[in-house]
């Protein structure tokens, strides 16, 4: 079974600084997708960013950047130019590649990070 | 374009009553998920539907939970009777067409909270 980790439950960042959030899982599948959602306090889950299994390349999106190490199965967040609005609950969850079946999302348990002024 | 719809937002009910709550998904999206996100933990998948059929429901406690999307639109899951460890926020996701694989992005609603006393 598929299982993702996240060993830092609570991180913090001064304004305008960079934060890594760290992640690993743990998976026998080739063909999978692991991804960054976001939940501030409104509890609405928010994609930060999305990382394919089988591209070497780091997915971006603005400040937003990972460090995908495959075989070492990491999937890290790094945040740069940290702003206010950016504290909220972090999730690292995995999904697998294919169609045809369950695709769910697998969570880990999640970083708080506080963002200090 | 309208995002996935939740209703009630909090609901605060007495162990072995029942509660249901509705999902309405984005316009066009065959596939609906309903998680149960427990204080400090990631969501965990409770059932998902393509269309109006059942694709997974391997972790729905099906002893007391129960869940429907007749017309293959909208969604109700309930809990019948509740106890006290069902005290959790549960989120309704959609996506277009988990066959496309897991590329798919699910979409959040808000997320309903439940707290059974």
């Amino acid at each position: 079974a598929q299982t993702v980790t996240q060993s830092q439950p609570e991180m913090s960042v001064q304004e305008a600084e960079t934060v890594t959030l760290s992640c690993t899982y743990d998976t026998s599948e080739s063909d999978y997708y692991l991804f960054w959602y976001k939940q501030p306090p409104s509890r609405q889950m928010i994609l930060v960013i999305r990382q394919e299994a089988y591209k070497q390349q780091n997915a971006t999106e603005n400040r937003f950047s990972v460090n995908f190490q495959k075989a070492a199965k990491s999937f890290s967040l790094k945040i740069s130019d940290s702003q206010l609005g950016d504290a909220a609950m972090y999730f690292c969850a995995y999904r697998r590649g294919y169609g045809g079946a369950t695709n769910k999302l697998i969570f880990g348990t999640g970083t708080l990070l506080a963002v200090q002024p | 374009e309208a995002g996935v719809a939740q209703s009630p937002r909090y609901k605060i009910i007495e162990k072995r009553q029942s509660v249901a709550f509705w999902c309405n998904p984005i316009s066009g999206h065959a596939t609906l998920y309903w998680y149960q996100q427990i204080l400090g933990q990631g969501p965990k998948l409770l059932i998902q539907f393509q269309n109006n059929g059942v694709v997974d429901d391997s972790q729905l406690p099906k002893d007391r939970f129960s869940a429907e999307r007749l017309k293959g639109v909208d969604s109700t899951l309930k809990i019948q009777p509740a106890k006290l460890e069902d005290s959790a926020v549960y989120l309704c996701a959609s996506s277009l067409d988990h066959l496309r694989g897991g590329r798919e992005t699910q979409y959040f609603g808000p997320g309903t909270r439940l707290l059974v006393l």
